[in-house]
């Protein structure tokens, strides 16, 4: 069983389309996330929803905007999309937001804007 | 504010050689420590942790122990395999803050 699934794989699309990437759990976890990795490898945290609710709302532009209709799914709309947004986008999970628990991460999502 | 810091790669090494990949941080406080690793093509997965001063984390043959009097948790494995080759990310996170705060990645590259 898929822990941490994501949709789609790969998405390729034209620079000021809309998109949407999926993410469900499986794990029965209460926190989700969304990150964005560049293609030097660099992790950076986007948001984060703790049962339902937002807690961590980096930097990133108004154009991203999650939306978790439940505890086992966190969505990721991006309007007008850039060139720049161009990365692997994973989705994460973990149980509570204690310190020691570990974040389950899915198989991501490369996004290409041409 | 809080930060790690590892080592740049891409490190290179030949089958069966010792591995260590350098991780230190900054904190304010008592931080539980991570090793993910992200094998070409997938998602991370935690590696190893460690929560309080002086603990060992191990798996798969690697090691890292929480030192935090030089701030640091070093992974180490003694003798490497082609299927090591991966991106290794060392992160921490404190109690007063709900995200993990990651280093750059270390790209390891393993040579038959």
């Amino acid at each position: 069983d898929t822990a941490v699934s994501q949709t789609p794989k790969y998405l390729v699309t034209q620079m000021g389309n809309d998109k949407s990437i999926k993410c469900e759990q499986n794990l029965g976890h209460d926190t989700m996330y969304w990150y964005k990795q560049d293609s030097k490898k660099f992790l950076k945290i986007m948001f984060s929803y703790n049962n339902k609710e937002l807690i961590i709302n980096e930097t990133v532009p108004n154009r991203f905007s999650p939306k978790s209709p439940d505890k086992a799914h966190l969505n990721l709309h991006i309007n007008s999309l850039e060139l720049g947004d161009s990365a692997v986008y994973f989705c994460a999970s973990s149980q509570g937001t204690v310190t020691t628990y570990e974040q389950y991460f899915g198989p991501g999502t490369r996004l290409t804007v041409t | 504010g809080d930060s790690v810091t590892q080592m740049e790669g891409p490190v290179t090494l030949s089958e069966e050689a010792f591995l260590t990949i350098n991780c230190t941080y900054t904190a304010t406080g008592y931080p539980s420590l991570f090793w993910y690793v992200q094998y070409p093509g997938e998602g991370l997965q935690l590696l190893l942790k460690a929560t309080k001063a002086d603990d060992k984390g191990s798996n798969k043959g690697f090691e890292a122990t929480y030192r935090k009097e030089t701030t640091s948790f070093h992974l180490e494995k003694g003798s490497v395999q082609v299927s090591d080759s991966a991106v290794y990310f060392c992160a921490l996170r404190m109690d007063s803050n709900y995200q993990l705060i990651w280093g750059a990645g270390t790209k390891l590259i393993i040579k038959p």
